[in-house]
């Protein structure tokens, strides 16, 4: 089982429309998890980190449960600016070793 | 905003060359990272330094590898003698104390042939 595993898509969406990703993890000594989106030949931005109580930030909502080890995002109105591969990223501690997703592809279409 | 600097851009090699990447983290980050993205691929670990020590590396970080902090400012990669499979895209990050969130530089592209 890969150690983070996520839809590779592509999704290809409306404007406007609300779009779902999410993320396994297979390690439960994993302590952080972020959501970070990556443009074409470019580096990866973090886009925020995931809490277990949830966190939002304007469109994009994040959830963690640690129970079933998933972590979610939510972009809501999703606009053509969002076109991008979506990466999740699992860390076990500090300054160790990050985990990345291959990324979920989206595609805003006008 | 401060940000994450590498040089440089795009790096052409022969095969068996050394090469030195070079970044220039966040001033008051502490942890220091490099990762490699082959086209196409997936972003993948290889080195974590903090304290001017190596934290973490991975199965890709061979004998091959080094890294350095050789001043307050500069973090580099070296690969001794390259292969055609250390062709790829080379991302230095950093995060500060108390924040596990890293940012990541725009990259060196390495080209071995």
């Amino acid at each position: 089982r890969k150690e983070v595993e996520q839809d590779p898509g592509p999704f290809n969406v409306p404007e406007g429309a609300t779009v779902a990703f999410n993320c396994t993890y297979s390690n439960s000594a994993s302590q952080s998890f972020f959501w970070y989106r990556q443009d074409c030949r470019k580096e990866p931005k973090l886009l925020m980190s995931v809490y277990s109580s949830g966190n939002e930030d304007g469109r994009f909502t994040a959830q963690l449960n640690r129970a079933s080890q998933y972590i979610s995002l939510l972009i809501r109105d999703s606009k053509l600016s969002d076109s991008a591969t979506y990466l999740c990223v699992v860390m076990y501690s500090s300054a160790s070793k990050i985990i990345f997703g291959s990324g979920t592809r989206l595609s805003i279409r006008p | 905003e401060p940000e994450v600097t590498q040089t440089p851009s795009h790096q052409v090699t022969q095969m068996g060359q050394e090469v030195i990447l070079r970044c220039v983290p966040i001033s008051n980050h502490l942890y220091f990272y490099w990762y490699r993205q082959i086209l196409g691929q997936k972003v993948e670990f290889l080195v974590s330094f903090y304290n001017n020590e190596i934290s973490e590396k991975s199965e890709i970080f061979d004998d091959q590898f080094s890294v350095e902090r050789p001043d307050g400012s500069n973090f580099t990669l070296k690969i001794r003698s390259t292969k055609l499979e250390d062709s790829a895209m080379y991302f230095c990050a950093s995060n500060g104390v108390g924040s596990y969130e890293q940012y990541f530089g725009p990259g060196t592209r390495l080209t071995v042939t």
